[in-house]
């Protein structure tokens, strides 16, 4: 069974760009969340979709956005993007709300703000 | 609010050894706990996991110690191998995708 696979790998952009990261979770899993990661905040919640709905949110700016599709695969958008955005963004999959359960990560986009 | 903490940020021990990292939490309500490994280029990965209802949970080559009297838990390894070395989060699962996680414990194995 595949993993969740997140692309691209690495993105550069400039302050002020917007970007957008996409995530394939492990088939069968409709839950997908994602977390940014960085060297000072460590891993951080930032959203978790379920049937194409937002259902838990975390302490992030509105410019942190994203969605979910029919199939599960998901997108992050952060818009207007700031230095303090640089950072690991994860992408997790399980099977579903309402059960407490590990969560199966992909490796990650590295984004770089200049 | 919730918070999920470890002791050390670095943890150094030889190869052949056994290594503890501990992580303490700050939710007396908290019923699941996870270990992940993350290693170079990759995202954290699951190593063993633990309910309230448990105090004590084994692997292969890990165990999972809970003590909810002191809102503490930890990570053995035992005979520690040099592929072992990676980052160790604690992490603490509120609701499906939703989890608190720790700092991340960077383990290093001396050959």
């Amino acid at each position: 069974k595949a993993g969740v696979t997140q692309t691209p790998r690495y993105l550069i952009k400039t302050r002020g760009q917007q970007v957008t990261l996409s995530c394939s979770p492990i088939s069968g899993h409709r839950s997908v969340s994602w977390y940014q990661q960085t060297p000072g905040q460590g891993l951080q919640f930032l959203f978790e979709y379920f049937s194409e709905t937002q259902r838990n949110k975390g302490n992030f700016p509105g410019r942190f956005s994203g969605r979910q599709f029919s199939n599960s695969r998901s997108e992050m958008n952060v818009s207007t993007l700031e230095l303090g955005d640089s950072a690991l963004y994860l992408c997790a999959s399980s099977t579903g709300p309402g059960v407490k359960e590990k969560l199966f990560f992909g490796s990650g986009t590295q984004l770089s703000v200049l | 609010g919730e918070s999920v903490g470890l002791h050390l940020p670095t943890l150094s021990v030889q190869e052949g050894d056994n290594s503890i990292i501990n992580c303490a939490y700050s939710n007396s309500a908290s019923d699941y706990f996870i270990w992940y490994k993350q290693e170079s280029g990759k995202g954290p990965q699951f190593i063993i996991d633990i309910r309230s209802n448990m105090d004590k949970r084994q692997g292969q080559r890990v165990t999972v110690l809970l003590n909810k009297t002191v809102k503490h838990l930890s990570l053995q390894i035992a005979a520690t191998q040099p592929g072992d070395s990676a980052v160790y989060f604690c992490a603490e699962n509120q609701n499906a995708g939703k989890s608190t996680f720790g700092d991340g414990t960077t383990l290093t194995v001396k050959p």
